[in-house]
């Protein structure tokens, strides 16, 4: 029972370097999303997705891109690394469109960018 | 708009004491409204959730959490800590904006549990 996996666990950059943070669910959800985590701010949505080949911006989508091929992988790219995206990323899955249906999220990618 | 305020950013309790962590909440309609728990370099895992069912609600682990509709709060509360309980607590409302779910996240409360 995998529910939401993130890959790789950890990574550390130099700055200008390029990355993609795979996450793969396997519970056939429709909606996917990618957050940052920094100290003291919460989670705050970086892009998301309402299904298969569709994705949107979220609150703080510079500086990264997302990929939806398919329905259980969601990719989240960093073009050229900067020291402000040093953060923790978190990807998150939901069966519905309905607020009231919780989001569930993998162990998280931690990234350190030098 | 909505937002969360979680009251304390730290709290600290003995093995075996009431815990009882604090949450307001801001919202034009009916909120719904989660607790989230983040153990040490692991993701968020779902405590609790309240939907405008019973507003006391009942997770995970012992805890639970009401809803007061006047005070605009949702505490969460487990009467007897465990060591295992350390960990960061998240209150969160959730809303709907221009085609998908919108999680505002209180900034967080790390519970630490003494023996």
């Amino acid at each position: 029972n995998a529910g939401v996996t993130q890959t790789p666990k950890f990574r550390v950059l130099k700055t200008g370097q390029s990355m993609t943070l795979l996450c793969a669910q396997d519970m056939n959800h429709e909606y996917m999303y990618w957050y940052r985590q920094d100290p003291g701010m919460g989670l705050r949505l970086i892009h998301y997705s309402v299904g298969e080949g569709t994705t949107a911006k979220g609150e703080v989508p510079d500086g990264y891109n997302v990929s939806r091929l398919k329905k259980q992988n969601f990719l989240l790219g960093l073009e050229s690394a900067a020291p402000s995206q040093t953060s923790v990323y978190f990807c998150a899955s939901s069966s519905a469109d309905r607020v009231n249906q919780p989001q569930h999220f993998g162990d998280g990618t931690r990234l350190s960018i030098l | 708009a909505q937002s969360v305020t979680q009251l304390d950013s730290h709290v600290s309790v003995s093995e075996g004491t009431p815990v009882l962590l604090r949450c307001n909440y801001s919202s034009s309609y009916s909120p719904s409204l989660f607790w989230y728990v983040q153990h040490p370099n692991k993701g968020l895992q779902l405590l609790l959730k309240y939907t405008s069912a019973a507003t006391l609600v009942k997770g995970i682990n012992g805890f639970e959490a009401e809803f007061k509709k006047s005070e605009t709060s949702f505490h969460l509360t487990k009467p007897s800590a465990h060591m295992s309980d350390a960990a960061e607590y998240f209150c969160v409302v959730s809303g709907w904006n221009t085609g998908f779910q919108k999680l505002v996240f209180g900034t967080g409360t790390r519970l630490l549990v003494s023996p």
